[in-house]
Order: C-alpha cells, then sequence, then structure tokens
C-alpha cells in the first residue's frame, strides 16, 4: 500500500521566517500535488509537480520533487499570517483510476 | 479552470435519516469521481472510487450499504449515506477527473454533515 509522510504535522513560526515542509512517499509515481486547506473548506490546488525536478513557485511558496528520492518539499520564504492553513501534499496513482494517497497535513501557524 | 460544484454545504439532520450529497463537474466530463471523508484535524481518506456507468469500489473499510454511490452520467455523482447517525458526522468532499491524458483531481468545496 503506499504511503505518503509528511512533516512536520504542526509548524508554528513568526512572520518573516524560513521553513520546509517534506514529503515522502514510498512507491513510484512522478505527480505529486500539493494542496492547501483553510478551517471548514475544501481544498485550494497549490501546485502540480509532473517531473522529476519540477520546481514551481508562486508568492512566498516553493515546490520541488525528486522522484529518485521519493520527495517533495514546499518551502515556505518569508511567512506571512495569511499562509496559515493547513497543507497537504498527495501523490496519485496512475494505474488506479488516478487515485490520490494523501499526507498527514502540516497545519502551518504564522504569528503575527 | 475546471470547476466541481457539491451540494449542499452544509446539512444538519437527526439520527436515521438519509442524505443525498451532490457532486457535479460544470465544465467538463468527469469519468472518475472519487469520494473522501475528512475528520476534524485529520487528513482526507478517500471513501470510494466511482466511475461512470460502473458500481463504484469501495475502499476497505467503507461499507457500501451504508455508503451508496451513484455515477449515472458524466457529470453528476451522488454519495447517499443511509440510516445516516452521529458517527457519520464529517466533512465529505467530492472530486472529479478526466481520465483524459494527463487530468488532475478537481475537488468540490465539501459538504458538511452533522447527525444529531
Amino acid at each position: 500500500e503506499l504511503k505518503v509522510e509528511q512533516n512536520p504535522l504542526f509548524l508554528s513560526m513568526q512572520e518573516g521566517k524560513n521553513y520546509t515542509i517534506y514529503c515522502n512517499y514510498s512507491t513510484t509515481s512522478d505527480r505529486l500535488y500539493w494542496y492547501r486547506q483553510d478551517p471548514g473548506k475544501s481544498l485550494e490546488s497549490l501546485f502540480v509537480l509532473l517531473s522529476n525536478g519540477a520546481v514551481k513557485q508562486e508568492g512566498r511558496l516553493m515546490a520541488s520533487l525528486d522522484t529518485k528520492a521519493r520527495l517533495s518539499t514546499l518551502h515556505i520564504t518569508a511567512a506571512v499570517h495569511d499562509l496559515s492553513a493547513t497543507y497537504f501534499c498527495a501523490v496519485d496513482v496512475r494505474y488506479n483510476f488516478n487515485k490520490f494517497y494523501f499526507g498527514s497535513g502540516t497545519k502551518l501557524n504564522v504569528k503575527p | 479552470g475546471a470547476v466541481v460544484s457539491q451540494h449542499p454545504s452544509w446539512v444538519i439532520c437527526k439520527s436515521g435519516t438519509s442524505v443525498k450529497i451532490e457532486c457535479r463537474s460544470l465544465d467538463f466530463q468527469a469519468t472518475t469521481m472519487f469520494w473522501y471523508r475528512q475528520f476534524p484535524k485529520q487528513s482526507l481518506m478517500l471513501m470510494a472510487t466511482s466511475n461512470e456507468g460502473s458500481k463504484a469500489t469501495y475502499e476497505q473499510g467503507v461499507e457500501k450499504d451504508k455508503f451508496l454511490i451513484n455515477h449515472a452520467s458524466l457529470t453528476l455523482s451522488t454519495l447517499t449515506v443511509t440510516s445516516a447517525h452521529p458517527e457519520d458526522s464529517s466533512f465529505y468532499i467530492c472530486s472529479a477527473s478526466s481520465n483524459q491524458g494527463y487530468q488532475p483531481q478537481h475537488f468540490g468545496d465539501g459538504t458538511r454533515l452533522s447527525i444529531l
């Protein structure tokens, strides 16, 4: 069974600081997704990483994918309070109707 | 971008009631739809995968007689929670995919179900 592990599970940080969230997965997959979820809301797509070495950036967030290491990172630069949310990574399985396997989520709290 | 509409967004009902949740793909044909359940402060748990015109595939531990899924058209899937009880209270999220070449899943806004 495919496992997706996210670290850390909870992160509290001051505004202006940098930090990285890690997402490890246990099987071969070349597609990885990052989502944001605000309390009581559904998922908002942040990044779709489709190949080894892919790097995408949007504002203060940057995501990368290393398929050989089965590792994706979500780097936060100069955090602001508005980034407070729960972040999920997910890996899909193409041969199984593109089923998603989600990490446990990282709850980020950025203190103003 | 692709839009998935989920309805209702919040429902409160008494124990023993059956509740139907709709998931519609508004601007694309969804050959595959997924239903997830999320408990507070937890990740999304896949309940079932449904392909248009065929029976849903349920994940281990999910009661198919309890959670009835219908995917009768390329734009609509429904999840019916039958004879709901308080332990069925949760946040239910659907997603849809077209399976044409590479297509990501597009998520609905979720349905908060509260059973009294």
